[in-house]
């Protein structure tokens, strides 16, 4: 089964501080990666995807893809209470499939 | 702007009943996914569908369970007969040309089964 494994957390962070959340995968052959934010009750909301090796940045938000350690991340500078949700790492296997990790949840403190 | 629309946003049946949960995807979009989130767990692939066919399905996705786009907007999600163990949220997807580009979410439908 390939999986995709993310810390549980919780994770605090004082705010104006940078989050740090991390996701790795076992599928080699996966080649989209994403981060999803997710509010208590409430649906996924994408936040950012990576296809290449290297920093991509949006805003305060940069994702990190490290493809030969299987390994993803999602840097929030400036963290803001409003971020405060769980995260969730997502990676295609195969061509129409997303297999989301358990998520990490966040916490940001004023 | 362009979202995915998903009715009812709750839904409670009786254990054994037929439930069909609707989805209207984003206009321009060519595939459409099933996702369903048990609380407190990760969020679980059921279903993708592709130029009116179902083009993956998971292990979750057995014979108590359909698809169909009857129609060019609609897309539903029929669980056959509910068990207990199909409440859950079920999220509607869609995304433009498959797994290289986003998948959008509705806001979802939360079943309960009783």
């Amino acid at each position: 089964q390939k999986e995709v494994e993310q810390n549980s957390g919780p994770l605090s962070v004082p705010e104006g501080a940078i989050a740090s959340l991390n996701c790795t995968y076992s599928d080699r052959g996966s080649q989209s990666f994403f981060w999803y934010r997710q509010y208590s009750g409430k649906s996924p909301e994408l936040i950012m995807f990576i296809y290449s090796n290297g920093d991509k940045e949006d805003g305060r938000f940069t994702a990190q893809l490290n493809k030969a350690s299987q390994y993803v991340s999602l840097l929030i500078r400036d963290s803001q209470p409003s971020d405060s949700a769980t995260y969730l790492c997502a990676v295609n296997q195969g061509a129409q499939k997303l297999v989301f990790g358990q998520g990490t949840r966040l916490t940001i403190n004023p | 702007e362009p979202e995915v629309t998903q009715t009812p946003s709750h839904q409670v049946t009786q254990m054994g009943q037929e439930v069909i949960l609707r989805c209207v995807p984003i206009s321009n979009h060519l595939y459409f996914y099933w996702y369903r989130q048990i609380l407190g767990q990760k969020v679980e692939f059921l279903v993708s569908f592709y130029n009116n066919e179902i083009s993956e399905k998971s292990e979750i996705f057995d014979d108590q369970f359909s698809v169909e786009r009857p129609d060019g907007s609609n897309f539903t999600l029929k669980i056959r007969s509910t068990k207990l163990e199909d409440s859950a949220m079920y999220f509607c997807a869609s995304s433009a040309t498959g797994w290289d580009t986003e998948a959008f979410f509705g806001q979802g439908t939360r079943l309960t089964v009783v």
